[in-house]
């Protein structure tokens, strides 16, 4: 069985340039929820996919946008760059209505 | 309001010790919680969970405890070795309409000293 996984491991950007940011969920999860974590801080939710739709969202502007594909995989889409959008984005599956959450390694974006 | 949140911010132990690391939840209708580890660079490790409807789970070498009444969480390890050095947080399961989210807390970093 695969883990979650995410690509790229690092990333370097630009203020006011855009990132995609890229999630293979566990095998047989079709829900997918993202996380940014801040530096010192704990993850904080940004929004869940389910069967290709976003069916939550936290406080996040909408500069942050997603996709899921009929694979399950999802990317995860922020705009105009600031730099406090620096942190690890965290991606986590779950087997649909189940609460475990499994997470994957994580992408770290900085933004200069 | 949704809060998780940690007493101790940097817990430090010797090796063998057991160690307990609390937490405070504010939802008083949350059903269930979790605890990770997150190792440097890596993402949240599942470690283990309980529903409202228990006061206590073991798993192996940990175990949670859950005080509804005063809304409190601990996530005790025993025989803490130095691979359990990392940070652990608390993670409270909240059910919106049509989805579920995880609220996190700042979490505790774990140091054990051999």
């Amino acid at each position: 069985e695969t883990g979650v996984t995410q690509s790229p491991t690092h990333l370097i950007k630009t203020r006011g340039q855009q990132v995609t940011l890229r999630c293979s969920s566990q095998s047989g999860h079709n829900t997918v929820s993202w996380y940014q974590q801040a530096l010192g801080q704990g993850p904080q939710f940004i929004f869940q996919y389910y069967r290709e739709e976003e069916n939550g969202r936290g406080n996040f502007p909408p500069r942050f946008s997603g996709l899921q594909f009929p694979n399950y995989s999802s990317e995860l889409n922020v705009n105009a760059l600031e730099l406090d959008d620096s942190a690890l984005y965290l991606c986590a599956s779950s087997p649909g209505d189940l609460y475990e959450q499994y997470f994957g390694p994580g992408t770290r974006l900085t933004v200069t | 309001g949704e809060s998780v949140g940690l007493h101790l911010p940097t817990l430090s132990v010797q090796e063998g010790d057991n160690s307990i690391i609390n937490c405070a939840y504010s939802n008083s209708a949350s059903d269930y919680f979790i605890w990770y580890k997150q190792e440097s660079g890596k993402g949240p490790q599942f470690i283990i969970d309980i529903r409202s409807n228990m006061d206590k789970r073991q798993g192996q070498r940990v175990t949670v405890l859950l005080n509804k009444t005063v809304k409190h969480l601990s996530l005790q390890i025993a025989a803490t070795q130095p691979g359990d050095s990392a940070v652990y947080f608390c993670a409270e399961n909240i059910w919106h309409t049509g989805f579920q989210k995880l609220v996190f807390g700042t979490g505790t970093r774990l140091l054990v000293s051999p």
